[in-house]
């Protein structure tokens, strides 16, 4: 079994729904993350989580909302999708490095989001 | 202007060539960088980090780093079809905050 699952794998949507993307983990780590790919543009940074009681806006917050229900789950919700939202969705896991280190991310495989 | 550039490709080479892919990047206090890989429809995955200036090698993956140029590079030796991906680069500072680059998408053709 994937160690970061993100559900669904596809979502076609229309504007102006409520939509949820979920993303659990068995990897044991405290920090969560969303980030949205779009093309020619990257890895960008939605929300982030160190542990279960904090949330922190990334680079490009507007328009969406996060909730951690507990460690292992994380879930992004659009609360009203509009076309400019359609992207690939990714939830990615880390634990805290240590001094020196790189923190190493963990990504699950994505959510193809389509907002009509 | 974006922190971390990197282009786009693609590149398409015959199995057995090296690959040279590379960013640049404009933020003096990164001092980690990484290269992550990501098949088709599938998350990024690490491949490879460094910390500070200087080289790095694992197997046919070479990552080089030359700060006063503010310049990464990854080579990849004896390129492989499964080499066919898409490579980011990665870096951030003290503060452990990811910039990624826009990504290279890489074809071995065999």
């Amino acid at each position: 079994d994937a160690d970061v699952t993100q559900t669904p794998r596809n979502r076609i949507t229309k504007t102006g729904k409520r939509i949820m993307l979920e993303c659990s983990q068995t990897k044991g780590h405290d920090r969560m993350y969303w980030y949205r790919q779009d093309p020619g543009l990257g890895l960008r940074l939605i929300y982030y989580s160190f542990d279960v009681k904090d949330i922190n806006k990334g680079e490009i917050s507007d328009g969406y909302s996060v909730s951690r229900q507990a460690q292992a789950k994380f879930s992004l919700s659009l609360e009203s999708a509009i076309p400019n939202q359609t992207a690939l969705y990714f939830c990615a896991t880390s634990d805290r490095p240590g001094a020196g280190d790189v923190e190493k991310l963990f990504f699950g495989s994505g959510t193809q989001l389509s907002v009509l | 202007q974006k922190e971390v550039e990197q282009d786009p490709g693609p590149l398409s080479v015959p199995e057995g060539a090296i690959v040279s892919l590379n960013c640049t990047y404009s933020n003096s206090a990164f001092q980690y960088f990484m290269w992550y890989r990501q098949y088709s429809r599938k998350g990024p995955e690490l491949l490879m980090y460094t910390y500070s200036s200087g080289n790095k090698e694992d197997g046919r993956f070479t990552a080089q780093v030359d700060k006063s140029s503010k310049y990464i590079s990854l080579f990849i030796r004896d390129s492989q079809p499964s080499d066919s991906a898409t490579y980011l680069c990665a870096m951030s500072g003290n503060d452990y905050k990811l910039s990624f680059g826009a990504g290279t998408t890489v074809t071995v053709r065999a």
